[in-house]
């Protein structure tokens, strides 16, 4: 088993979609969730880090559930601009290993 | 914000040459430094761990021998790709952590890696 997976994707959306990203990661004693978000040969871009109690920015919303070992993203109103490669990063105690999942490629289509 | 200056963006370079990426960490100390390597269409994946002053630690698989890294100061972490093969053409990434309670890490621009 993977230590972090994702939905595999593509997903193609219209515009003004709503769309959901999934991630569950195998270690409990993971410390630290982010979700990044990346474009075509670009560097990966923090995009929101992601706590227990959920967190909103905008049209993003990211929650974590430890019991579960889950973590989402949730994108609402989706823009041209969202199209992108969404990847979810855990890392241990203290931060000092960082391990990505495979990503989720989103095409929002006008 | 914190910034790590990564080149160069992208080198050709000969089968058997070694090639050296550098990071720079512009405006923080990067204790520790995350190099990392991109295979088209898959994820990032974790190759090494340099701290600033000491050896690096690498993930299994990884040969020390062949990716070298230098951490001597706080602001710079290099990476050198010695012997380089074809198989080696990737995109490599470094990354680093501003501060300890800093969240998410700021990422180099990345370098692309063709070896022929």
């Amino acid at each position: 088993r993977k230590e972090v997976e994702q939905d595999p994707g593509p997903f193609n959306v219209p515009e003004g979609a709503t769309v959901a990203f999934n991630c569950t990661y195998s270690n409990s004693a993971s410390q630290s969730f982010f979700w990044y978000r990346q474009d075509c040969r670009k560097e990966p871009k923090l995009l929101m880090s992601v706590y227990s109690s959920g967190n909103e920015d905008g049209r993003f919303t990211a929650q974590l559930n430890r019991a579960s070992q889950y973590i989402s993203l949730l994108i609402r109103d989706s823009k041209l601009s969202d199209s992108a490669t969404y990847l979810c990063v855990v890392t241990d105690t203290g931060g000092f290993k960082t391990i990505f999942g495979a990503g989720t490629r989103l095409f929002v289509k006008a | 914000g914190a910034v790590v200056s990564q080149h160069p963006s992208w080198v050709i370079c000969k089968s058997g040459t070694s090639v050296k990426i550098e990071c720079r960490s512009l405006d923080f100390q990067a204790t520790t430094m995350f190099w990392y390597r991109q295979f088209p269409k898959q994820s990032l994946m974790l190759m090494a761990t340099s701290n600033e002053g000491s050896k690096a630690t690498y993930e299994q698989g990884v040969e020390k021998d062949k990716f070298l890294i230098n951490h001597a100061s706080l602001t710079l972490s290099t990476l050198t790709v010695t012997s380089a093969h074809p198989e080696d053409s990737s995109f490599y990434i470094c990354s680093a952590r501003a501060s300890a309670t800093a969240y998410g890490y700021t990422f180099g621009s990345g370098t692309r890696l063709t070896v022929v």
